[in-house]
């Protein structure tokens, strides 16, 4: 399977608890972005990776967010301390550079579904 | 904040029919996509249109795009029940740097057999 992953699928934890989820996006694609979408709504940026740099978030991403891409293939979100309102699906997308500068097409897996209990 | 906002919300109708949605936005773009999303499931990229073209066609997908009105169509002709899903138009701007993709917040598509 050549398209983008998540894992897990389904997270259920305790408020105050700490979540990791991982993306593994599509391997000759050098930019990685993450979304929260919640239900009845479109996703919502949250922070955006080129190779291994994170370059933009979104204030959305409050300091129990965190967002890596270590070697600039797989990214990992982490939330410490949850909250109630983090429940979400947290989606991942990749993509490669657009021409003439602009964001190509982004390629989105299945997502993390997270209940915080 | 959505830039995006598709219009109407919801729609329903006949295996056969057309379906036409519309997305309008704010700010001066880059370039306007349009995703779908099945129930539960990650988005499926259908078409991107750059701000420098006025149609796009992709099958039975034609889209279309008036920056002056700073709004997008997106017709699906005779539509399928496999259509039914939500559809979403996502714009990126042009102001210089990265400019995050911004999602509207969807119309759902129901299309009865």
């Amino acid at each position: 399977d050549t398209g983008v992953s998540q894992n897990p699928r389904h997270k259920i934890t305790k408020r105050g608890q700490n979540v990791t989820f991982r993306c593994d996006p599509i391997s000759e694609h050098n930019r990685l972005y993450w979304y929260r979408q919640t239900l009845g709504q479109g996703p919502e940026f949250l922070t955006y990776f080129q190779n291994e740099a994170q370059l933009e978030k979104s204030r959305l991403l409050s300091d129990r967010f965190s967002a890596e891409r270590p070697k600039g293939s797989f990214s990992t979100l982490e939330i410490q301390r949850t909250e109630q309102g983090d429940s979400a699906m947290y989606l991942c997308a990749s993509s490669s550079p657009g021409l003439a500068g602009g964001a190509g097409a982004q390629y989105f897996g299945p997502g993390t579904r997270l209940t915080v209990l | 904040s959505q830039q995006g906002e598709e219009d109407p919300q919801a729609l329903s109708i006949q295996e056969g029919e057309n379906a036409t949605m519309n997305c309008s936005y704010k700010t001066s773009i880059n370039n306007l996509q349009w995703y779908r999303q099945n129930s539960g499931r990650g988005l499926v990229h259908l078409i991107l249109i750059r701000s420098n073209e006025r149609e796009k066609h992709s099958g039975r997908l034609r889209v279309t795009l008036d920056t002056s009105k700073k709004s997008s169509s997106l017709l699906i002709t005779a539509s399928r029940a496999a259509d039914t899903a939500s559809y979403f138009c996502a714009t990126r701007g042009n102001s210089g740097g990265y400019q995050k993709v911004t999602f509207g917040i969807g119309t759902k598509l129901q299309v009865i057999p």
